[in-house]
This record gives structure tokens, C-alpha cells and sequence, in this order.
């Protein structure tokens, strides 16, 4: 079954802590999406990568890092310079620019 | 600014009833729009693409319009069910030939009641 898997479902941060959040894709796609989405706001670019070992900023990439080191994967870490991180993570991919997005079932994060 | 207004910010129906949801757009220059359906805590799954020369495109009970002169877009769901409850999402492509050009609007949340 192709898709775009994210884990964990549930994740909680505590105080200084950095943690990082899964996503693998099978879909053989050469961009990846890391966005986060608030309660009654629009999904916000995090940071996106169009192929491997390269990677941009998107609209509110300070606090974030990623890593693009196979096709498959793009973890996103959450450092503790991220002072505000509960929200819910999606991951996504697409093959070319204008295709559909797919989108993981995404990440809760909270703060301890 | 390129902006995704969408309209309105949330919706009850009861089921069998139509609904139209509307999404207005300031972005240049526009490439497609699309529809997405969001249930609750999973991520958005497209439904439809519209393109510059499309007015109108079914998928189903699902059906948007597409006027590019007034910058506006619209999904209209025919005889709603209970699997309808979701949160329907308009974004926007920028025609830029990047990857990082979309535009989202905050969505439109639906609930369809028995």
C-alpha cells in the first residue's frame, strides 16, 4: 500500500526538550512538506525539501530543523528554542509541482 | 498579499441537505485551485483541482465552480451525509514553478447532523 506514514499519533514535550517527529513516504515522491496547523487557523509551511540533502525554510521555520537524507524520510525536530510547539504536524509529498498533495494522518504535540 | 478567505468559518446542516461552501482568493498569478477534506485528526485529502479554464468539475455528491474573472471558487455538497462532518479546505497554487506555492485558506467546518 503506497502512502506517507507519520509517528508517533501523540507526542509530549517537556520543558527544553527537543524532540522529533516521523514521516516516511512510499510513494517515491522528491518533495516533502513539514506544516503545522492551530486550532482555526490555515496549515503554515514549515519547511519543505524538493530532493534529497536540500531543504528551505517555509514561513515559520525558527524553532524547526529538518534532515533530508534519504528520499523516503523527513524528520522534523522541534527544538527548544520553539517556545510555542502544541499544535498538530502534517507531513506531506507530492511528485511535481502542480500534483495533489499527500498528506499524513499527522502529529499531536503538546507541552508538558 | 496573496490571501485564501474562506467562507463560512463553520457550517450545521442537517443530513440529506445541500450546502455550498465559498472560497475567495487574492493571489497572483494563480496556477489551480484545489479542495481538500480534513476529518478530525487525520490529514487533508484532496477532492478536486480546478484549472484557469474550468467553470465546473463533479466528483460525486461533490461539485466546485471556478470563476477566475471574480477570483472566487465554491463546493457545493448534494444531499449531505454524516461521513460530510469535516473541516473542507481551499488552497491555492502559485503559477511559480516551485514547490514551496501554495496558499491555504483556515477552512470551513462542517457539520452534518442527523
Amino acid at each position: 500500500d503506497g502512502g506517507i506514514t507519520q509517528s508517533p499519533k501523540y507526542l509530549f514535550r517537556k520543558e527544553g526538550q527537543n524532540v522529533t517527529l516521523s514521516c516516511e513516504q512510499n510513494l517515491n515522491h522528491d518533495a516533502m512538506y513539514w506544516y503545522r496547523q492551530d486550532p482555526g487557523q490555515g496549515l503554515r509551511l514549515i519547511y519543505y525539501s524538493q530532493i534529497v540533502n536540500d531543504f528551505q525554510k517555509g514561513d515559520i521555520a525558527e524553532g524547526y530543523s529538518v534532515s533530508r537524507e534519504k528520499k523516503e524520510s523527513f524528520p522534523l525536530t522541534v527544538t527548544s528554542a520553539q517556545k510555542n510547539p502544541t499544535a498538530f504536524y502534517l507531513c506531506a509529498s507530492r511528485g511535481q509541482p502542480n500534483e495533489k498533495l499527500f498528506f499524513g494522518s499527522g502529529t499531536q504535540l503538546s507541552v508538558l | 498579499k496573496n490571501q485564501v478567505e474562506q467562507s463560512p468559518q463553520s457550517l450545521i446542516i442537517l443530513e440529506g441537505k445541500n450546502c455550498t461552501l465559498q472560497c475567495n482568493y487574492t493571489v497572483s498569478p494563480f496556477s489551480n485551485l484545489r479542495w481538500y477534506k480534513q476529518d478530525t485528526g487525520r490529514g487533508p485529502v484532496s477532492l478536486t483541482i480546478m484549472t484557469f479554464s474550468e467553470n465546473t468539475k463533479s466528483n460525486g455528491r461533490y461539485t466546485a465552480t471556478l470563476d477566475a474573472d471574480t477570483k472566487q471558487s465554491s463546493l457545493h455538497i448534494t444531499a449531505s451525509q454524516l461521513s460530510d462532518s469535516a473541516s473542507y479546505i481551499c488552497v491555492v497554487s502559485l503559477h511559480r514553478g516551485s514547490q514551496g506555492n501554495l496558499i491555504f485558506g483556515k477552512g470551513t467546518k462542517l457539520s452534518v447532523k442527523p
